[in-house]
């Protein structure tokens, strides 16, 4: 069945510091694949996503690669910052329509020191 | 409302006793779904609701649980006879459909405890 795996965390960083969480994916035909972040006491909501292989997600400095040949997704940014402290699932949506349904991985705990 | 509300926002119930959480998604909203989230695990899929389609029930782990949605708007999940595993924090979603499918938006949950 369709299904994420990302890595698992907690990840601790310093500030300024390069990120990279990442992300696989098996699924039937072409998956949508998404990351959505959880702030502190906040639900989660849509950072970034693609929609068709080599597409490539942005969205607040973060980017995600849809890589069809490897089944990855992996999110980056630049330089972290303390505020980027979170919660991020990697997701997908497999099918041929809007009609499917949106699975999540386990998600992955970010911490960023001053 | 302006967002997706759950009631109620805890339940502690005794092992045994069935339990009914509450979705009220965003007005127009046209899919919905409902999540469950255990401590230190993601988000497990449990059932979705697109407009008047058959519901994808294909996450709901056993035939205790169930999920209705009543004029495709507000929507309940039932668990009968409530098991300690089933203590965790329930999430309901909605989102517009069409070309926005991808844009959930996600009540505060309802944690449940099951003693």
């Amino acid at each position: 069945g369709n299904s994420v795996t990302q890595m698992e965390g907690p990840v601790t960083l310093s500030e300024e510091a390069f990120l990279t969480i990442n992300c696989t994916y098996t699924a039937t035909g072409y998956p949508s694949l998404f990351w959505y972040v959880q702030y502190p006491g906040e639900g989660l909501q849509l950072l970034l996503k693609a929609t068709k292989a080599d597409d490539k997600g942005s969205n607040k400095g973060f980017e995600a690669t849809y890589r069809k040949e490897t089944t990855s997704f992996h999110l980056e940014k630049g330089s972290v910052q303390v505020s980027d402290s979170a919660v991020y699932f990697c997701a997908l949506s497999a099918g041929y329509s809007s009609a499917s349904k949106i699975i999540f991985g386990s998600g992955t705990r970010l911490s960023i020191r001053p | 409302g302006a967002g997706v509300s759950q009631s109620p926002s805890n339940k502690v119930t005794e092992k045994g006793k069935d339990v009914e959480l509450r979705c009220d998604p965003i007005s127009g909203h046209t899919a919905l779904y409902w999540y469950r989230q255990s401590l230190g695990q993601g988000l497990e899929f449990l059932i979705y609701f697109q407009g008047n389609s058959a519901p994808d029930k294909s996450g709901l782990p056993s035939d205790r649980f169930s999920a209705e949605r009543t004029g495709g708007s507000v929507s309940t999940l039932t668990i009968q006879r409530t098991q300690q595993e089933d203590s965790a924090v329930y999430l309901c979603a909605s989102s517009p459909g069409g070309q926005a499918f991808e844009k959930l938006f996600f009540g505060s949950g309802t944690q449940l405890s099951v003693l």
